[in-house]
């Protein structure tokens, strides 16, 4: 099992810029998140999906689009990143319906936005 | 929006003491759960709470869900090196986690 993988670990951008963050999970894990970790304020919820087609905004969402079109896969669509967005983002999944804990999180992507 | 406070910020302390953190909230939470950082890694969760009182252990670690549901405390007994890292607490209500800003534990010899 590999767990819960994010694709790219380091990214660089410049202003305006759009990019694709990818999450991909085997566990069959229905619910999946994405969050922002910025220093000093733990992680904040961006997008959350309780299963494929069914997708939430949580705290932060402003900028960033999600999709989720099969149980496996959650990425995150920044529209045009501003420096505002830097930062290292998590991904995380676990399994939902009544017991829900973010179980598993990604090993993160650092995003600098220039 | 909710605000929970997690305290200490951060602990210097020496191999073989005991070390305490909370978190409290304005708000009620359902779910508390405490999770450690490693430098570079993602989250990796310790301990889950589903009920108010509920006192949970996982080896040297021990955590309580408080009976008001604002509030959660974290022990960890017999300190080691490898216990160095961020430990945050998250409270989840209305299927949305929020996590404590962490407290930094560092353990020296």
């Amino acid at each position: 099992n590999a767990g819960v993988t994010q694709t790219p670990k380091f990214q660089v951008l410049k202003t305006g810029q759009s990019m694709t963050l990818q999450c991909a999970q085997d566990m069959n894990h229905e619910y999946m998140s994405w969050y922002r970790q910025d220093p000093g304020m733990g992680l904040r919820l961006i997008h959350y999906s309780v299963g494929a087609g069914i997708t939430d905004q949580g705290e932060v969402p402003n900028g960033y689009n999600v999709s989720r079109s099969t149980t496996e896969d959650f990425p995150l669509r920044l529209l045009s990143a501003a420096p505002s967005q830097t930062s290292v983002y998590f991904c995380a999944s676990s399994w939902g319906r009544g017991r829900e804990t973010e179980a598993f999180f990604g090993q993160g992507t650092r995003l600098t936005v220039v | 929006g909710q605000q929970l406070n997690q305290s200490p910020q951060s602990m210097f302390i020496q191999e073989g003491e005991d070390v305490s953190m909370n978190c409290t909230s304005s708000s009620i939470f359902n779910t508390w759960l405490w999770y450690k950082q490693d430098p570079g890694e993602g989250p990796v969760l310790l301990i889950a709470l589903y009920k108010a009182g509920e006192l949970t252990s996982n080896g040297r670690l021990t955590a309580q869900f408080g009976i008001t549901r604002k509030d959660s405390f974290l022990n960890i007994s017999a300190s080691i090196p490898s216990d160095v890292g961020i430990y945050f607490c998250a409270g989840r209500s209305w299927g949305k986690l929020q996590f404590g800003a962490g407290t930094q534990v560092v353990v020296t010899p």
